[in-house]
């Protein structure tokens, strides 16, 4: 079956420090990919989307590629400020036919971010 | 901005009773979903819920698990007789149409059986 496998956490780091957290995958078609974050005591919020090989999705300063070849959709942030700290989960989800799209997520990965 | 609701934020319960999860999806959204996580553990699927039925479950959701749509607001999970290992952040979704990839999340119900 479909399973995602994030870094494991976790992950801290100072104010402006360039940030990378892994992600790859494994699925029996061809998946969308997201990130989610959560602050604390909120839900999961959706943080940026790749639906083909070689989408780049980005947002707030974050951005992922989808990349087929290496079956990976790793987040990256240039500079990441105290208000980024959060969980961040890696997860796919499968249409099988355009009606369910259920999730499958990573374990998800602690983020730190001291001032 | 319109978002999904639950309650409670924390529920404690015995062993062998019946807790129900409540959720109040987005207004015109048309799938459900629940999902757990168990801590430490991965966000896992246990149910999906369209047009009043359930579309695909997980291995996880077996007999003791059951989900409503009651009033067309409510979104309710039932566990009927908890278990220990059933201790667990319940997370319940919503996605507007078929062609919308993007699931909004609950804040979660922490649900600690003893």
């Amino acid at each position: 079956g479909d399973s995602v496998t994030q870094m494991e956490g976790p992950v801290t780091l100072s104010e402006e420090a360039f940030l990378t957290i892994n992600c790859t995958y494994t699925a029996t078609g061809y998946p969308s990919l997201f990130w989610y974050v959560q602050y604390p005591g909120e839900g999961l919020q959706l943080l940026l989307k790749a639906t083909k090989a070689d989408d780049k999705g980005s947002n707030k300063g974050f951005e992922a590629t989808y990349r087929k070849e290496t079956t990976s959709f790793h987040l990256e942030k240039g500079s990441v400020q105290v208000s980024d700290s959060a969980v961040y989960f890696c997860a796919l989800s499968e249409g099988s036919g355009g009606s369910n799209y259920k999730l499958t997520f990573g374990k998800g990965t602690l983020l730190t971010v001291n001032p | 901005e319109p978002e999904v609701t639950q309650t409670p934020s924390h529920q404690v319960t015995q062993m062998g009773q019946e807790v129900i999860l409540r959720c109040v999806p987005i207004s015109n959204h048309l799938y459900f979903y629940w999902y757990r996580q168990i801590l430490g553990q991965k966000v896992e699927f246990l149910v999906s819920f369209y047009n009043n039925e359930i579309s695909e479950k997980s291995e996880i959701f077996d007999d003791q698990f059951s989900v409503e749509r009651p009033d067309g607001s409510n979104f309710t999970l039932k566990i009927r007789s908890t278990k220990l290992e059933d201790s667990a952040m319940y997370f319940c979704a919503s996605r507007r149409t078929s062609g919308d990839y993007e699931q909004y999340f609950g804040p979660g119900t922490r649900l600690t059986v003893t």
